[in-house]
């Protein structure tokens, strides 16, 4: 699995966008990116994945850079409970995932 | 709610004691990985079950072993324990052949603290 990088926490303002930087320029061709989020002590949850093109669902937005030696999750309208630990992961291990230190996302009022 | 349930939520032993822990997978999938989370750290990859064979496994010592049942359930032994093994545990179900697409679905985890 390709390393990657992201900022070890950010703030974001209630009912803002909140965008979430990740790097992974040693990622492989066929290396999806994926993103998960865990809530203090709850189980990581599934939000989004891609490998090329940008993707949207009820949850987030992925946008890939063309290079795709970078990433930002996207979510519109953050809320108090999407302060969360946010993780980017590039694999093509299915459920095999390498977890980082992912970012700290403070939603504040 | 993923429909993954771990059991026991909390236990505590002490060093060189032996641990099991269990995993109920979502209904439909056949495979389970688990991972070791310390505290502040990511979630760390200790093996993955598929029909009932193991299918990979992280940098961790033997004595992590575990079992995927028919109706692929699984359990995680560790013995000997140490206390650095203090840590959340994880299970996680997916699909197999769904490919490095396959999402996986994460149980709430159980903390098991070596004393």
């Amino acid at each position: 699995d390709a390393k990657t990088t992201q900022p070890p926490s950010m703030d974001c303002a209630e009912g803002r966008a909140a965008n979430l930087p990740c790097n992974h320029s040693t990622i492989s061709g066929n290396e999806y990116v994926y993103w998960y989020r865990q809530i203090h002590s709850q189980g990581p949850q599934y939000i989004i994945h891609g490998l090329k093109n940008n993707e949207t669902n009820e949850m987030a937005s992925l946008i890939i850079t063309e290079d795709r030696k970078s990433s930002t999750l996207i979510l519109p309208h953050a809320t108090l409970r999407d302060t969360a630990v946010y993780y980017c992961i590039a694999s093509n291990q299915g459920g095999k995932l390498i977890f980082g230190q992912g970012t700290e996302l403070s939603v504040k009022p | 709610e993923t429909g993954v349930t771990q059991s026991p939520t909390h236990l505590i032993k002490t060093r060189g004691q032996q641990v099991t822990l269990r995993c109920s997978s979502q209904s439909g999938h056949n495979t389970v990985s688990w991972y070791q989370q310390a505290l502040g750290q990511g979630p760390q990859f200790i093996f993955q079950y598929y029909r009932e064979e193991e299918n990979g496994r992280g940098n961790f010592p033997p004595r992590f072993s575990g079992l995927q049942f028919p109706n692929y359930s699984s359990e995680l032994n560790v013995n000997a324990l140490e206390l650095d093994d203090s840590a959340l545990y994880l299970c996680a179900s997916s699909l197999a052949f769904a490919g490095p697409t396959g999402e996986l679905f994460f149980g709430e985890g159980s903390r098991l603290t070596v004393l």
